[in-house]
């Protein structure tokens, strides 16, 4: 798996997009992007993957680098329910997830 | 079929007593995982299951705990002889074999050992 590096923690205000950052300079050709979140006591949840080209769903959008050594996680109108913490993983298809240390997003009305 | 169940959502035990956690998966999901979450860290990878398989095991796994999926449906993680750093959040997760979209996990069972 890839090693993924997050800042720790990061602010957004409420409306604002939140922009997650995340470097994965040794993430390998066959190895996709992959965030999760995690909202305070509960499991995490899956928001989100690719490969080489960005990607967009209900919850996010997901931009990857031309080089693939760094991507963002967007969330275009960041509410108070997104207040969680944010987790950028490098795997194949058939890795299993390995969790870093993620960013603690704070969204502040 | 609602989601990952997990049972069940805490439990208090004595240091030395066993305990067991169940984990009822999404019904189509062939693979079952189990991970370790401590205050203020990622999720630790302990085990997985693929149908009734135990495929592999973390080092963190020690002998006090042992991981069960006997019909390839439901799991158990049974850990004896507790010990106060047992203390954590157990994840169960599922998802098919190869699944592109993601895990699909539990709420989690809080285990506090006193």
């Amino acid at each position: 798996d890839a090693k993924t590096t997050q800042p720790p923690s990061m602010d957004c205000a409420e409306g604002r997009a939140a922009n997650l950052p995340c470097n994965h300079s040794t993430i390998s050709g066959n190895e996709y992007v992959y965030w999760y979140r995690q909202i305070h006591s509960q499991g995490p949840q899956y928001i989100i993957h690719g490969l080489k080209n960005n990607e967009t769903n209900e919850m996010a959008s997901l931009i990857i680098t031309e080089d693939r050594k760094s991507s963002t996680l967007i969330l275009p109108h960041a509410t108070l329910r997104d207040t969680a913490v944010y987790y950028c993983i490098g795997k194949t298809s058939y890795d299993k997830v390995i969790f870093g240390p993620g960013t603690s997003l704070s969204v502040i009305p | 079929d609602t989601g990952v169940s997990q049972d069940p959502r805490h439990k208090i035990t004595k240091r030395g007593q066993n305990v067991t956690f169940r984990c009822d998966p999404i019904s189509e999901h062939n693979r079952l995982y189990w991970y370790r979450q401590t205050l203020g860290q990622g999720p630790e990878f302990l085990t997985y299951f693929q149908n009734e398989a135990q495929l592999e095991k973390s080092r963190l796994l020690s002998d006090r705990f042992s991981a069960e999926r006997p019909k390839g449906s439901f799991s158990t993680l049974e850990i004896q002889r507790t010990e106060q750093g047992d203390s954590a959040m157990y994840l169960c997760a599922s998802s098919t074999q190869g699944e592109m979209a993601g895990y699909t996990f539990g709420s989690g069972t809080r285990l506090t050992v006193v």
